[in-house]
């Protein structure tokens, strides 16, 4: 079955640290791949997507994440955190229809 | 981008009460939507599909008869939870599109069954 793992459930960082969370897929073929940002008790907003072509993708709010096909993975990555980056993170991805597989989350807190 | 408006935002009803989610599409036509529940420190599930004019598709495990979905219109697409009980509270959130298109999800409605 296709799945979606998110390995840390919880990550904390200090303001200004760096920030890489992350994210591995199932399944053999190659899925369009998403992370989503949501804070609390709000919707979904996509940072970044994977589609196809360069392996390194650029987010809004300074979010880079790479597809790294022998690993089946898409990790999450940001160089300096901002506090107002807590917030819980999902990976996702899906396979030529429009049906969204979501990870399990990680909680971002960060410390000033 | 696309804007889904969902409401309400949250909603306390006794159980075995019935409630109605709206999800509506603001700027654009939608003959798909989707709906999708949160359990609380828990990922987003699938719920069901919805079509315009025609019945939702709904994933394996969730109850078509309690879970009712009505997409009579391209801007308009309603989850109801019929006779809640506490177990069905939870985060219900909308979107449209995906794929090989950006999604865009509705703010959610947080459901408490008391």
């Amino acid at each position: 079955a296709q799945s979606v793992t998110q390995p840390d459930i919880h990550i904390t960082v200090s303001e200004g640290a760096s920030l890489e969370l992350r994210c591995n897929y199932s399944y053999g073929a190659t899925p369009y791949l998403f992370w989503y940002v949501q804070s609390p008790g709000q919707g979904l907003q996509l940072l970044l997507k994977y589609f196809s072509g360069d392996t390194l993708v650029q987010g809004i709010k300074g979010f880079e994440a790479e597809f790294k096909r022998s690993q089946s993975s898409f990790n999450l990555r940001k160089p300096s955190v901002h506090w107002s980056d807590a917030a819980e993170y999902f990976c996702a991805v899906s396979y030529n229809t429009d049906k969204l597989i979501f990870g399990t989350g990680t909680r971002l807190q960060v410390f000033p | 981008g696309a804007v889904v408006s969902q409401h309400p935002s949250w909603v306390i009803c006794k159980s075995g009460t019935s409630v109605k989610i709206e999800c509506r599409s603001l700027d654009f036509q939608a003959t798909t939507m989707f709906w999708y529940r949160q359990f609380p420190k828990q990922s987003l599930m699938l719920m069901a599909t919805s079509n315009e004019g025609s019945k939702a598709t709904y994933e394996q495990g969730v109850e078509k008869d309690k879970f009712l979905i009505n997409h009579a219109s391209l801007t308009l697409s309603t989850l109801t939870v019929t006779s809640a009980h506490p177990e069905d509270s939870s985060f219900y959130i909308c979107s449209y599109g995906g794929g090989a298109t950006e999604a865009f999800f509705g703010q959610g409605t947080r459901l408490t069954v008391v």
